[in-house]
């Protein structure tokens, strides 16, 4: 069964430092791998994917994320952030090839930015 | 493209009363996922459909629970009856094959 694990569970950064969320997961084949962000009262938003190929991968809204295989890792990261980027952001990983299609979501990780 | 329509946005209902969730997936997506989101729990896959077929009701918490998808275009997530419990987000995503999936904005219940 895959899990994903987000160890953090609320972080704070001062607006124009940069930010890093970790995320691991666990899953017996290469998976699928996602961020997704999630404002107040709003629905989720992808961020960025992976799938395959280039292990670093770049998102919208300046953000970025590397897949890191030996350490089952996905890490999302930004190098400034911006007061508008306060949210909750949640890894999830999905099966590839022929496996379960449904998402499992890690437990996400509420970000504050300080002015 | 409109992205994943839910309806109602919000619901308040007694406990006991019939309450159904609507979804509208993305055109040309073939699978449809109802998620649930709670603060103890966080968020949770309740079932997913690929081409109108139920796959995996595996998270339906209970026999209140029922899901359909009559077609490609529409899905209902109906619990009957509710019960405060229940109180939750519930979210609509929609994909195809297993490419990224897209939300919809939710729906927020409240069981009184």
């Amino acid at each position: 069964a895959q899990s994903v694990t987000q160890p953090d569970i609320h972080i704070t950064v001062s607006e124009g430092a940069s930010l890093e969320l970790r995320c691991n997961y666990s899953y017996g084949a290469t998976p699928y791998l996602f961020w997704y962000v999630q404002s107040p009262g709003q629905g989720l938003q992808l961020l960025l994917k992976y799938f395959s190929g280039d292990t670093l991968v770049q998102g919208i809204k300046g953000f970025e994320a590397e897949f890191k295989r030996s350490q089952s890792s996905f890490n999302l990261r930004k190098p400034s952030v911006h007061w508008s980027d306060a949210a909750e952001y949640f890894c999830a990983v999905g099966a590839s090839g022929t496996g379960r299609r449904a998402l499992t979501f890690g437990s996400g990780t509420r970000l504050q930015v300080q002015p | 493209d409109a992205g994943v329509i839910q309806s109602p946005r919000h619901e308040v209902t007694e406990m006991g009363q019939e309450v159904t969730l609507r979804c509208k997936p993305i055109s040309g997506h073939n699978s449809l996922f109802w998620y649930r989101q709670t603060m103890m729990r966080g968020l949770e896959l309740l079932i997913y459909f690929n081409n109108n077929v139920p796959i995996d009701d595996s998270g339906m918490p209970e026999d209140r629970f029922s899901a359909k998808m009559p077609n490609a275009s529409f899905s209902t997530l109906k619990i009957q009856p509710s019960e405060p419990r229940d109180s939750a987000v519930y979210f609509c995503a929609s994909s195809y094959d297993q490419g990224e999936q897209y939300f919809g904005p939710g729906t927020r219940l409240t069981v009184t």
